[in-house]
């Protein structure tokens, strides 16, 4: 089954650099790539995603990239602020209806000021 | 996104004891997922719960423990049974967007269990 290793488990940024969190993934069939933030005590919520099709998505500070040959996705968020301190998950799964999600262990980011 | 609502929001039980967890979907969505939450961990799923059809389970969840009910496509409850200290977690329903099959997360149960 898949498996989705994700990297540092912790990260600590200055307001205004950027943040980069690393995913790779086991199985070539999934196509499907979004990441989650969890504020504390809050439920997951999705921020952006990547299908295979395409190399690299950007929505205002944050982007993804995928490289599929490598098995290989990231997070990246630019302009740091307080409010993006939060849990990161990552996940994988195919993109078809009924596929569950396969997440990876998360990363702690905290941004000071 | 579709508004999803869970209930309870938390509970504390004692051992032994069982408690179900409802999951209420503002519109109709096919696909259902109950993951589990462990305290600062990530996020495991138990099952895929798909209307008119048994719930399929991840390995290492048994319908005994965790059985679950889809009686239509915007309800789903998840039953915590003959419960034990280590299943204190935070439960969350997801429901799958259709068309996009994106995933949208309940605010979560959180279930201490004494």
């Amino acid at each position: 089954g898949e498996n989705v290793e994700q990297h540092p488990s912790t990260l600590s940024v200055q307001e205004g650099d950027s943040a980069v969190i690393k995913c790779t993934y086991s199985d070539s069939a999934s196509n499907y790539f979004p990441w989650y933030k969890q504020e504390l005590g809050k439920r997951p919520q999705l921020i952006i995603d990547i299908r295979s099709n395409v190399g690299e998505k950007k929505d205002q500070r944050i982007a993804v990239t995928l490289n599929k040959t490598a098995k290989h996705f990231s997070l990246h968020i630019t302009e740091t602020q307080p409010e993006d301190s939060a849990v990161y998950f990552c996940a994988a799964s195919m993109d078809q209806a009924g596929t569950a999600l396969i997440f990876g262990k998360g990363t702690t980011l905290s941004v000071s000021s | 996104s579709a508004v999803i609502s869970q209930k309870p929001s938390r509970d504390i039980c004692q051992r032994g004891t069982s408690l179900t967890i409802q999951c209420q979907v503002d519109s109709q969505v096919t696909m259902m997922f109950w993951y589990r939450q462990q305290p600062g961990q990530s996020l495991t799923l138990i099952a895929t719960a798909n209307q008119g059809s048994e719930a399929t389970y991840e390995s290492g969840f048994v319908i005994d423990k965790f059985p679950i009910s889809r009686p239509n496509l915007t309800f789903s409850t998840l039953t915590v049974s003959n419960m034990s200290p280590e299943d204190s977690s935070i439960y969350l329903c997801s429901v799958e967007d259709r068309g996009r099959y994106e995933q949208y997360f309940g605010p979560g149960t959180r279930l201490t269990v004494t």
